[in-house]
């Protein structure tokens, strides 16, 4: 089965950067995306992984370490409306579905002025 | 806007009734997945079909679900008598259609979601 663990809960100031870490356990890793959710929104992609390194995209970025079965995602010059929910997400070639994504519960990010 | 539609937004319903939830994906995705979400967690795998076959289910998913895709477009999504366990978000989603080998990162789309309140 797949394990996905990511803090609960972290906050931060407007114009700072910050990390939210994610670590995942799975038998068949087939990449690993990023989405941001608003409260009583849909989810929506930011990122997507699945070679080791960085990936960059404006504010965001995502790191990926599939040895360590780690993964962060990094938001830079925070704005107020990053307030939002992040799910970090894994995909396992061996679950049925190319496109099946199975979900962490999320950390909710709260940015203060 | 990702194309994605459901329908309703919201349903309130007291437990015992049977609700059913609509999804209208884009056109041209040939797969679609339901998940659920209920606050402070992920959303959960419940089921994905493959044009009209549907092709998984998880174990959440316990008989007094039953989801079709009659024609390989809009899908729906029964619950029977429900519970108050059941009260959650359910959602709808679509990935980009294309060959994995090619630029398709297959993220999926999500709808907007139907909320489900059962008294």
């Amino acid at each position: 089965g797949q394990n996905i663990d990511q803090p609960t809960e972290m906050t931060a100031t407007e114009g700072a950067i910050v990390q939210i870490n994610c670590t995942y356990q799975t038998s068949g890793f087939n990449g690993l995306f990023w989405y941001q959710q608003h409260a009583g929104e849909a989810p929506t992609f930011l990122s997507y992984n699945v070679l080791d390194g960085l990936e960059e995209k404006g504010r965001f970025s995502s790191f990926l370490s599939r040895s360590k079965g780690y993964s962060y995602l990094l938001l830079k010059e925070l704005q107020m409306k990053d307030s939002a929910s992040y799910l970090c997400a894994v995909r396992d070639r061996f679950s049925g579905g190319y496109n099946k994504l199975i979900f962490g519960a999320g950390t909710r990010l709260a940015v203060h002025p | 806007d990702t194309g994605v539609s459901q329908d309703p937004r919201h349903k309130i319903t007291k437990r015992g009734q049977n609700v059913t939830f609509r999804c209208d994906p884009i056109s041209e995705h040939n797969r679609l997945y339901w998940y659920r979400q209920t606050l402070g967690q992920g959303p959960e795998f419940l089921t994905y079909f493959q044009n009209e076959a549907q092709l998984e289910k998880s174990r959440l998913l316990s008989d007094r679900f039953s989801a079709e895709r009659p024609k390989g477009s809009f899908s729906t999504l029964e619950i029977q008598r429900t519970e108050q366990g059941d009260s959650a978000m359910y959602l709808c989603a679509s990935p980009l259609r294309g060959h994995p080998a090619r630029s398709n990162t297959g993220e999926l789309f999500f709808g907007e979601g139907s909320r489900l309140t059962v008294l």
